[in-house]
């Protein structure tokens, strides 16, 4: 899991509450990634950011919301416009050079959302 | 677009035989190539790439990797399974012209190696 922690790693919340997931990694890498991973679907990005106070919608950002203000941290806040919210949430980051291309993942944190 | 289809869900082998995690892509342009594993309730592991050069590319625990550029396949290779593989295994890409760095992932196959 190298140096990305996302915390924590169970959160529970009640239908209609927003909540924060976190991630930072101590990589110094450039670019953060939210993906979301449901049985037999694979993996899903939500966000991304390439430098700090920029992101870009992934493929499924409806519900979701990020901040990067920092390098180092890239928080995902699960609102609750988000109709199917139960999932397990991955982030990762990567440098930008070039041939250096590969993600680093996160432990995951796992939202049950009843 | 870019695309990746894994067409297995799932794999069987003995341990100690050869395994094979299949695994054919869709990009515009050359493809930048990943294959990751995942253990229950954990992240995904970087297995190994390919970016350019070598068709065989030889990545971390044994595993392997063959780019077929005519076939577009990029099919996952170990010549000796070991229990401990047993997991689930993620092909991704990304094409060259992808300046945002997205990858995107098969649904994955689960490997399961017996004893």
């Amino acid at each position: 899991d190298g140096g990305i922690t996302q915390s924590p790693k169970y959160l529970f919340r009640k239908e209609g509450q927003n909540v924060t997931l976190s991630c930072e990694q101590n990589l110094n890498h450039d670019a953060m990634y939210w993906y979301r991973q449901d049985p037999g679907q694979g993996l899903r990005l939500i966000y991304y950011s390439q430098i700090v106070n920029d992101f870009q919608k992934g493929d499924i950002a409806e519900g979701y919301s990020v901040s990067r203000e920092k390098k180092e941290s890239f928080p995902l806040t699960v609102t609750s416009a988000q109709k199917n919210p139960t999932a397990f949430y991955l982030c990762a980051s990567s440098i930008t050079t070039s041939g250096r291309y590969e993600q680093y993942f996160g432990p995951g944190t796992r939202l049950t959302v009843t | 677009a870019q695309s990746v289809a894994q067409p297995e869900d799932q794999v069987n082998v003995a341990e100690g035989n050869p395994l094979t995690v299949k695994c054919t892509y869709s990009v515009s342009g050359n493809p930048y190539l990943f294959w990751y594993v995942q253990y229950p309730n954990r992240g995904l592991q970087f297995l190994l790439k390919y970016i350019t050069g070598d068709n065989l590319v030889k990545g971390s625990y044994g595993f392997e990797a063959e780019f077929n550029k005519s076939q577009t396949s990029f099919h996952l290779k170990k010549p000796s399974a070991l229990v401990s593989d047993s997991a689930l295994y993620f092909c991704a890409v990304r094409g060259v012209y992808n300046q945002g760095g997205k990858l995107n992932f098969g649904q994955g196959t689960e490997l399961s190696v017996k004893p």
